[in-house]
């Protein structure tokens, strides 16, 4: 398979646990997005990486979250301490650059207790 | 208000029906609108882009227009399989902003 994958698929932790989550995108795109859904919304935009430059921060990206694209290729996004309001899909895509189109991975479904 | 409004539905119609989805945005900077579905705790999925011009992929037929910041979605010969959630999005920059989605139930 070679679309955008992302792991683990389902996270169930303590409110207060630290959880990190792994973005995979499709090999020739050069840009990684991340966005959080909640129940009955549509996906809202967290960050987005240009191959390793955090390019653009969402004001919803608190303090406690923190995400990384080292090489430029896979990218983890990391929820310090995490929060019950925390608990969400994350989701992760990927596109060219000069191209408003993006292809979404499974996500990564987050519930905090 | 929401950058991108939609009505959340449902919408419950009959196999065979044609259903038509409306969206309308407030960033008149936006350049690019797509619809995306998502199906019950799936990721979102590129149904189409939509254009000035309008566009049509089979049984679906998109339309924009820009003077009224409003953007439509036609389901022709509805099949249970397009049984989903629709999400209408505009992209400004480069993020892309999402409407909450409109839920369509086809029924046998």
């Amino acid at each position: 398979d070679t679309g955008v994958s992302q792991n683990p698929r389902h996270k169930i932790t303590k409110r207060g646990q630290n959880v990190t989550f792994r973005c995979d995108p499709i090999s020739e795109h050069n840009r990684l997005y991340w966005y959080r859904q909640t129940l009955g919304q549509g996906p809202e935009f967290l960050t987005y990486f240009q191959n390793e430059a955090q390019l653009e921060k969402s004001r919803l990206l608190s303090d406690r979250f923190s995400a990384e694209r080292p090489k430029g290729s896979f990218s983890t996004l990391e929820i310090q301490r995490t929060e019950q309001g925390d608990s969400a899909m994350y989701l992760c895509a990927s596109g060219r650059a000069f191209s408003d189109t993006q292809y979404f991975g499974p996500g990564t479904r987050l519930t905090v207790l | 208000r929401k950058e991108v409004e939609q009505d959340p539905g449902p919408f419950n119609v009959p196999e065979g029906a044609t259903v038509a989805f409306n969206c309308t945005y407030s960033n008149s900077a936006s350049q690019s609108f797509f619809w995306y579905r998502q199906d019950c705790r799936k990721e979102p999925k590129l149904l189409m882009s939509v254009y000035s011009s309008g566009n049509e992929d089979g049984r679906f037929t998109a339309q924009l227009n820009r003077a009224s910041q409003y953007i439509s979605l036609l389901i022709r010969d509805s099949k249970l399989s397009d049984s989903a959630t629709y999400l209408c999005v505009c992209s400004g920059n480069t993020p892309l902003v999402f409407g909450k989605g409109t839920r369509l139930s086809v029924i046998a």
